[in-house]
């Protein structure tokens, strides 16, 4: 049974802070980790994906993975109001390279 | 405007009803899939399909069932033999399965309620 284990949350940090979600996999075989935004009552929108060990940036995003340690971690600089959201990480693995998804975390930036 | 769209947006069944789910994408993907996401859990794999005409069973797919006549359209028929049905459906598509740059996208979601 593969598994992806995030921290539930929720988690607050002050506007202009950085935050960091964390989501570690079970399956020592996945290739390719994906992290999506899910505002409340809507679909999830992804903001990053990453498929080799190190960092990715993109914008305010950093995307960090480490698949020794079976870690992959998100990191939003410069928060906002509007990123709070329950950021899912979802990681694909198989040959169809099917995604599992954690429960997400939950995140809210207060101003 | 390329994108996937799902219809309705909120549903009621009453039990014992069999009720269709609509999926489109004009994304020109090759694969969709069906999940299922309930209050404060991640999302869960129905169905899935990679070519028109062929479809495979995800985690949780009893009391499901899907069909890929077109390309385009990938609907999912929630069965009474689903003892639990009322959640958020959520369809999604990518280029195709099997890539490691598998970016699945996601519709905006059904929510079913049964009565």
């Amino acid at each position: 049974q593969k598994e992806v284990e995030q921290n539930s949350g929720p988690l607050s940090v002050p506007e202009g802070a950085i935050a960091s979600l964390n989501c570690t996999y079970s399956d020592r075989g996945s290739q390719s980790f994906f992290w999506y935004r899910q505002y409340s009552g809507k679909s999830p929108e992804l903001i990053m994906s990453i498929y080799s060990n190190g960092d990715k940036e993109d914008g305010r995003f950093t995307a960090q993975l480490n698949k020794a340690s079976q870690y992959v971690s998100l990191l939003i600089r410069d928060s906002q109001p509007s990123d709070s959201a329950t950021y899912l990480c979802a990681v694909a693995s198989g040959s169809a390279r099917q995604l599992t998804f954690g429960s997400g975390t939950q995140l809210t930036v207060l101003p | 405007d390329g994108g996937i769209t799902q219809s309705p947006k909120y549903l009621f069944r009453k039990e014992g009803q069999n009720v269709t789910l609509s999926c489109e994408q004009n994304l020109n993907h090759d694969a969709m899939y069906w999940y299922r996401q309930d209050p404060g859990q991640g999302l869960r794999l129905i169905y899935y399909s990679q070519i028109v005409n062929d479809f495979q069973k995800g985690d949780i797919a009893e009391g499901y069932s899907v069909s890929r006549e077109k390309k385009e359209s990938f609907p999912l028929t929630v069965t009474s033999a689903q003892k639990n049905p009322t959640a958020f459906y959520l369809c999604a598509s990518s280029v195709r399965q099997g890539r490691t740059d598998n970016e699945q996208f996601f519709g905006p979601g059904t929510r079913l309620t049964v009565l």
